[in-house]
């Protein structure tokens, strides 16, 4: 069983188009994130939730729009798309308490091609 | 602020070479956490190895081995008898005590050849 999916593994769309990108966790974890890679190979923290709230926004602009509707998902929603916005998008999970810090499981990784 | 320096971009080695990739890090936390990653070219992120602050001995695992230095915040992973199977992106990571997100550095491109 895959432990963090996510959907589409490819995602190709025009300039100013909305979309999403899903990702699910069946390892129980309590807290999932979003990361972005570009095309540089530059990975950096986009969101971070814990209990389905959220805890870390890191400077994302508005048109990003996570969505928790349970502790096992974290979607990713993305309004008027621009061609910055290309590039692999991670999501991942972890579990949080007084033993923390334990690896964070990735997924496969989404890859935005805007055009 | 917390910063991770990967200074290598991109290593060439010949197949069983031995091979280092090193990494630095800055953190004003005292509790923080590192990690290696590995991106081989399908893309995925492959977890090595963990390390607190508080454990500072040397750890191998088979061909990897990784030493953990707090004197000079540095936190290298050594490849023994590369393989062409090793050419990877390699990424080290920082994690603080707050709320577990990752600080990678730019990672290493290490490519392998015959």
């Amino acid at each position: 069983d895959t432990a963090v999916s996510q959907t589409p593994k490819y995602l190709v769309t025009q300039m100013g188009n909305d979309k999403s990108i899903k990702c699910e966790q069946n390892l129980g974890h309590d807290t999932m994130y979003w990361y972005k890679q570009d095309s540089k190979k530059f990975l950096k923290i986009m969101f971070s939730y814990n209990n389905k709230e959220l805890i870390i926004n890191e400077t994302v602009p508005n048109r990003f729009s996570p969505k928790s509707p349970d502790k096992a998902h974290l979607n990713l929603h993305i309004n008027s798309l621009e061609l910055g916005d290309s590039a692999v998008y991670f999501c991942a999970s972890s579990q949080l308490g007084l033993a923390s810090h334990n690896e964070q499981f990735f997924g496969p990784g989404t890859r935005l091609t805007v055009l | 602020a917390q910063k991770v320096t990967q200074a290598q971009t991109e290593i060439s080695v010949v197949e069983k070479e031995d091979v280092t990739l090193d990494c630095v890090y800055e953190t004003r936390d005292t509790t923080y956490y590192l990690f290696w990653y590995k991106q081989p070219p399908s893309g995925e992120l492959v977890f090595l190895i963990r390390r607190n602050s508080f454990d500072e001995q040397n750890e191998i695992s088979g061909r990897y081995s990784w030493n953990f230095q707090k004197s000079t915040s540095s936190f290298n992973f050594t490849i023994t008898a590369s393989q062409v199977v090793d050419s990877a992106v390699y990424f080290c990571a920082l994690m603080n005590s707050g709320y577990s997100t990752l600080t990678f550095g730019k990672g290493t491109m290490l490519l392998v050849s015959p």
